[in-house]
């Protein structure tokens, strides 16, 4: 069954803040990884969270709390270019599992 | 370096036709894996090679699926004989370091989309 839970899609300006939450099973529990896929396209990873915290690149950032069994990626400045789809997905027991994943759609 | 290179980029087919999908990781990573995508079940890992050797192929839906990796730079994944449920876009991706740590980066082909009628 699925491990890794997000909500579906949100819709949001551009030049806005968006974030997109995500849930997991702790059993085997290695990290959470975050990737982005447009449209006909392939995912790209974005970033990797091992080890509570926060982790920036650039306009994205990406949240871990190990405790809560909970992450975040967090969209700042948001652009025409990022409506796409956002995956977590994380090591558990031994295979990686990808969240179903939540569309995010900007506009202007 | 030109990526992962999957061919071929769409495919479509009759029920009961064998399908071939050809894959080619980016040279030097020694792990790759093959995802299934579908709206309904989203993106599913099908099978892990480390060294091109099968680690997980506990994602495989059944037996006419196969896989394989005769050499570092070459994977293909058949399905024989195809069904409309197959209908999905197949990624390959590789790695440096396969699925230890799970921190490892994936770069993804392009994938084929495969059409079964």
């Amino acid at each position: 069954g699925q491990s890794l839970e997000q909500p579906s899609e949100v819709t949001a300006v551009e030049g806005a803040i968006v974030q997109i939450n995500c849930t997991y099973q702790t059993s085997g529990f290695y990290g959470l990884s975050w990737y982005q896929q447009h449209d006909g396209g392939a995912p790209t990873f974005l970033s990797y969270n091992g080890l509570d915290g926060l982790e920036e690149t650039g306009r994205f950032s990406s949240f871990l709390s190990r405790s809560d069994s909970y992450g975040y990626l967090l969209l700042q400045e948001l652009q025409m270019k990022d409506s796409a789809s956002y995956f977590c997905a994380s090591l558990l027991n031994n295979r990686l599992a990808f969240g179903k994943g939540n569309q995010v759609v900007v506009i202007p | 370096d030109a990526g992962v290179i999957q061919s071929p980029r769409h495919e479509v087919t009759e029920m009961g036709q064998e399908v071939t999908l050809r894959c080619k990781p980016i040279s030097g990573h020694n792990s790759l894996f093959w995802y299934r995508q579908t709206m309904m079940r989203g993106l599913e890992l099908l099978i892990y090679f480390n060294n091109n050797v099968p680690i997980d192929d506990s994602g495989m839906p059944e037996d006419r699926f196969s896989a394989k990796m005769p050499n570092a730079s070459f994977s293909t994944l058949k399905i024989q004989p195809s069904e409309p449920r197959d209908s999905a876009v197949y990624f390959c991706a590789s790695s440096l370091a396969g699925l230890a740590g799970g921190q490892e980066t994936q770069y993804f082909g392009p994938g084929t989309r495969l059409l079964v009628l």
